[in-house]
């Protein structure tokens, strides 16, 4: 069965440092990963997606993720933080192959908070 | 574009009221359709997931249901609701080409 952990429910930075946000997968066939992002009291909002084809992928936002199936990781990054990041964000997974229906695995959020 | 709307956007019900919530996507056509609650300071569970008019499937035990009338609109139900409904309930789709799947604004449900 598939799962995917993140790595911290909570990571404050201060503004303009470097935003990591951890995600570990375990999927037994290649994966789609996906991150989204969630405001207070909005629905989760797509910030990318990786689908097999180049392993570091651009977002929304000024975020990227690198895919590296040596460490089934997934992990989320922007150079500089602002504000606006402040966020809950959610790394998910779909396999690939069989029959799942769409269905995705999410981890169980990260609360991003920026300070001044 | 695609776009997926729900309401109400909050909602304060008793306990043992009956609850529905409505969720409608634009602009596609044979979506897969997905129920999560959010319950505070939990993740993202998800409740029903629909493949078609008609075809419903459950994830969890509970005290919901689901049902898909037409293409593009997926309902929320419930004959009497628990406290342990509250919570914030997002409706998604996606195409079932690239799996990304899009979320609705959510509904805030409070049962008291």
């Amino acid at each position: 069965a598939q799962s995917v952990t993140q790595l911290g429910s909570h990571v404050s930075v201060s503004e303009g440092a470097l935003v990591l946000l951890r995600c570990n997968y375990s999927s037994s066939v290649p994966p789609y990963l996906f991150w989204y992002v969630q405001y207070p009291n909005q629905g989760l909002q797509l910030l990318l997606k990786y689908t097999s084809a180049a392993t570091l992928v651009k977002g929304i936002n000024g975020f990227e993720a690198e895919f590296k199936k040596s460490e089934t990781s997934f992990h989320l990054t922007k150079p500089s933080a602002h504000m606006s990041d402040a966020a809950e964000y959610f790394c998910a997974l779909h396999n690939a192959g069989g029959t799942s229906y769409g269905k995705l695995t999410f981890g169980q959020g990260t609360i991003l908070t920026v300070h001044p | 574009s695609q776009t997926i709307h729900q309401w109400p956007a909050t909602l304060v019900q008793p306990v043992g009221s009956p609850l529905s919530l409505e969720c409608t996507v634009e602009g596609t056509s044979n979506p897969n359709l997905y129920w999560y609650r959010q319950a505070a300071g939990r993740g993202l569970q998800l409740l029903f997931y629909s493949v078609g008019i008609g075809q419903i499937s459950s994830e969890v035990p509970q005290n919901l249901s689901a049902s898909r009338p037409q293409d593009r609109q997926f309902i929320l139900s419930s004959k009497k609701l628990l406290l342990s409904d509250s919570g914030f309930y997002l409706c998604a789709w996606t195409s079932g080409r690239s799996y990304e799947q899009y979320f609705g604004p959510g509904t805030r449900l409070t049962v008291t």
